[in-house]
């Protein structure tokens, strides 16, 4: 296993349009989690999963932002009519259960 | 909900000299309390956990429940401790502290 992976590292889109972020974790971990880093700040939660249930959402996340983890492997994080603040590094981790998270490269989104 | 506090966004000191980085948190539970580290163009990864109370590359830290903080110390700071530093309650993070050490 070569660690958490996510796809694409990088993505450029209009305003307006859809975007999909896939997130691979580590085989035996049962939690993943999303998050959203701007330049000079910390990881700012968006949602995560235990298996296929999605635990917690934060109030922050508009409707825009779906995530979705079917079959308790992948991950997938959709937003829908992207703005330009969502310009950010997308960020999936897992772990197991109240154990450390292990970190993907993350998904550098640019709305243009 | 928890919520985490870092309320030093930078932190410059001297090669040698002791470093402390703050951590506060707010949470009603037991809590999970996690120091994690990022080196320039690196991900995000574990220095340490409060649970295993164990040093890793000199730096410790603390639980403190009656001041609910987890603040981070290491005696004698080196150049390749230069990085950017986040407490974490999960799946909570605070905003971080830059750490520099000067030589």
């Amino acid at each position: 296993d070569t660690g958490v992976s996510q796809d694409p590292r990088h993505k450029i889109t209009k305003r307006g349009q859809n975007v999909t972020f896939r997130c691979d974790p580590i085989s035996e971990h049962n939690r993943l989690y999303w998050y959203r880093q701007t330049l000079g700040q910390g990881p700012e939660f968006l949602t995560y999963f235990q298996n296929e249930a999605q635990l917690e959402k934060s109030r922050l996340l508009s409707d825009r932002f779906s995530a979705e983890r079917p079959k308790g492997s992948f991950s997938t994080l959709e937003i829908q009519r992207t703005e330009q603040g969502d310009s950010a590094m997308y960020l999936c981790a897992s772990s197991l259960p109240l154990l450390e998270q292990f970190f993907g490269p993350g998904t550098r989104l640019t709305v243009l | 909900a928890q919520r985490v506090t870092q309320p030093e966004k930078l932190l410059s000191v001297f090669k040698g000299a002791p470093v402390e980085l703050k951590c506060n948190y707010s949470y009603s539970g037991s809590p999970e309390l996690f120091w994690y580290v990022q080196y320039s163009r690196q991900r995000l990864q574990l220095l340490l956990r409060h649970i295993s109370r164990e040093s890793i590359k000199g730096f410790t830290a603390d639980l403190n429940k009656g001041e609910t903080s987890f603040h981070l110390k290491k005696p004698f700071a080196q150049e390749e401790d230069s990085a950017m530093y986040y407490c974490a309650l999960d799946p909570v993070f605070g905003k971080g502290t830059k750490l520099t050490v000067n030589p």
